[in-house]
Formats: C-alpha cells, sequence, structure tokens
C-alpha cells in the first residue's frame, strides 16, 4: 500500500515568510510524528499526535513552530516568521496505534530551505 | 532526557567484509531500539529493530544486540555489498516519554568493491 507522502518534496523561502509543510500518513495510522533533520545529523522529535490531538509537542523549538491535524489524518506543520536556521529536512512518520515499541514508517520529508 | 551516542561516524569496509556500528544509550528505562538505513535523499527505512526483553535478533545478513547491562546496542552486517552502502541510524525509545524516538548522529557506511 502507499507509505507516508509528504508535500511538497521541495520549499524555499525568504527569511520572515510562514510556509506550511504536508504530510499524508500510512492509511488508518492514529499515531504520526514530525522530526527535523540538520544536514548531517539524525532526526530530532519535534511533536507526535494521537488522533487529532498532540499528545507531546516537546521537541518544537518556541512558537514560531505549530502543528494540526484536526481530522486525525493529515497534519500540516506551520512555521511563522522563518529564520535561516529552520532550514532543514522535515521528516514525518506514522505508525498503527502509538502504541509502545511501534515501528514508526517515515515520509521522503520535505526539504526546506530559507534564504 | 535520552542521548544516545553512536560510533563511528563513518566506516569503509570491503566487499564481503563485515561492518559493525555501536550505539550507547543514557536511560536505563528506555525500551526500544530501531535501526534505520538512509539512502542519500531518501526516507529512513526501518531495517531491524529489538526490544528490551531480548538481546539478540537477527535478519538474514543483518543483526542487533543489546547489553542492557552496559545499556549499548549494535548493528552487525555480515557479507556486505554494494547496495549497504547508505547512512544508518539507531534509535532509542523511553515509553515514559511518549513515543519519541532518540536517534544517534549517523554512521556513514561505505562498502568498496
Amino acid at each position: 500500500g502507499a507509505g507516508v507522502s509528504q508535500t511538497p518534496s521541495n520549499k524555499v523561502t525568504e527569511k520572515g515568510k510562514y510556509v506550511e509543510l504536508r504530510c499524508d500518513p500510512i492509511s488508518g495510522h492514529t499515531a504520526l510524528y514530525w522530526y527535523r533533520q540538520s544536514l548531517g545529523q539524525g532526526p530530532e522529535f519535534l511533536i507526535y499526535f494521537q488522533g487529532t490531538g498532540a499528545a507531546d509537542d516537546s521537541g518544537l523549538p518556541n512558537d514560531r513552530f505549530f502543528a494540526v491535524r484536526p481530522e486525525g489524518s493529515v497534519s500540516t506543520l506551520k512555521i511563522q516568521r522563518t529564520e535561516r536556521g529552520d532550514s532543514a529536512v522535515y521528516l514525518c512518520a506514522s505508525s498503527s496505534s502509538g502504541g509502545s515499541q511501534e515501528t514508526q514508517y517515515f515520509g521522503p520529508g520535505t526539504r526546506l530551505l530559507v534564504l | 532526557g535520552e542521548n544516545v551516542e553512536q560510533h563511528p561516524s563513518t566506516l569503509s569496509v570491503q566487499e564481503g567484509d563485515s561492518a559493525v556500528i555501536k550505539c550507547t544509550y543514557s536511560d536505563s528505562a528506555s525500551n526500544y531500539f530501531p535501526w534505520y538505513k538512509q539512502e542519500l535523499g531518501k526516507r529512513p527505512q526501518l531495517i531491524i529493530d529489538i526490544r528490551s526483553n531480548v538481546g539478540e535478533k537477527k535478519d538474514q545478513r543483518i543483526a542487533v544486540t543489546l547489553n542492557k547491562t552496559a545499556k549499548h546496542f549494535s548493528l552487525h552486517i555480515t557479507e556486505t555489498q554494494p547496495e549497504d552502502s547508505a547512512v544508518y541510524f539507531c534509535a532509542a525509545l523511553h515509553m515514559e516519554y511518549g513515543n519519541k524516538l532518540v536517534f544517534g548522529a549517523g554512521t556513514i557506511l561505505r562498502v568498496k568493491s
């Protein structure tokens, strides 16, 4: 079946602009995660959704970052007043029910470049 | 919180040789340890995982070992092939901290033919 998909694959924006990144999880997966991967590093956790609610947003770096998942499927990561330091690959993952030790399946990521 | 360290950062092996990548974690309550393979510009893909109630798991040429006492786990790839060349990430999960995976910094594996 279809895996996790993310759009756009690449996004170039200017400092100070607003961006939205979209994630479509595997159909039926109730748990959804956002991670950020800087060059040469492992992914870093941002936020975890169980259904429509954010169960853990402890990884969001500041209040410029916000994510929603209004219908418990597609999620959007929103970044306000972008800064050059926000440039990274933003990865989305999903797992079937959010239970302990479940496999997290990753999407291809959105490569964000802030000029 | 959890901290995961991964070594080496780069590893070159000759085709057919074995490769070993090691990770240590800080929180003894972590209980799930996946390994992901990421090719250039592609998504991380799970290749094997291990849970804290077992010490070793094998899947064809890939094996993972876990030493809970020492808080380290290792990935072993035997009979390496050029297509094994990629970046490998270990991760740890502590269920009391939610479902977030904490990743190591990655190992660039190059298999020379």
